[in-house]
């Protein structure tokens, strides 16, 4: 399983772009990126998924450089709402089960 | 649609009471899930299936048991319960992210404190 390191927290304020980067320096060739988002008392959430370069939707970017070591979610223009906790996880649930680690719990200041 | 459901969504159990977390999914998903999830950390991973009939242990699979005799349903079966099993419960269903799917659909969790 590819192990991945990401910041335990950060800080921010309303209307800043937040990029949280994700180490995830043995990751596989049929491996997947995935971030989820997770609010108190809830269970994640899918945010976004890539395999290589830069995919946008309507929430976030995600993006992946050539050797895909790494990997940044973009959160563009964030609001009190994306208060949450997010992680970075890297696999193929199509060969096992995908790792949780502690996620990077980002805090939006008004 | 009613995705991932989870059942009891709150409970309390006395030491050594026994159990069992429901939960089901009506997307025909493959795979299901079982993490727990103590205050303030991340998902731990309990058990998993990746198809009726198949169960397979995660990270923390002491104190429970698993089955998945349908597709749609993977009861987690808390026997003896102890208080280091006080968590909240996240039940979890997928498609292989290869088939262009979203990855984990997650229920809404169940809160256990055993007392």
């Amino acid at each position: 399983l590819a192990k991945t390191t990401q910041p335990i927290s950060m800080d921010s304020y309303e209307g800043q772009e937040v990029n949280i980067t994700c180490s995830h320096n043995n990751i596989a060739t049929n491996d997947y990126i995935t971030w989820y988002q997770q609010f108190p008392s809830q269970g994640p959430r899918f945010i976004i998924q890539g395999y290589k370069t830069k995919v946008t939707n309507e929430v976030a970017s995600l993006f992946i450089p050539a050797d895909r070591k790494s990997s940044t979610l973009s959160l563009p223009r964030v609001s009190l709402s994306d208060t949450a906790v997010y992680y970075c996880l890297v696999g193929d649930t199509g060969r096992r089960a995908l790792t949780f680690g502690s996620g990077t719990r980002l805090q939006v200041q008004p | 649609n009613a995705g991932v459901t989870q059942t009891p969504k709150f409970r309390i159990l006395k030491i050594g009471q026994s159990m069992t977390l429901q939960c089901a999914q009506d997307m025909n998903h493959n795979y299901m899930y079982w993490y727990r999830q103590d205050p303030g950390m991340g998902l731990k991973l309990i058990y998993y299936s990746v198809g009726a009939g198949i169960t397979d242990k995660g990270e923390v699979p002491n104190g429970y048991n698993v089955s998945r005799s349908t597709t749609e349903d993977f009861p987690l079966r808390l026997e003896l319960a102890a208080p280091s099993q006080t968590s909240v419960y996240f039940c979890a269903s997928s498609t292989p992210f290869s088939q262009g799917t979203y990855g984990y659909t997650f229920g809404s969790g169940t809160r256990l404190t055993v007392v």
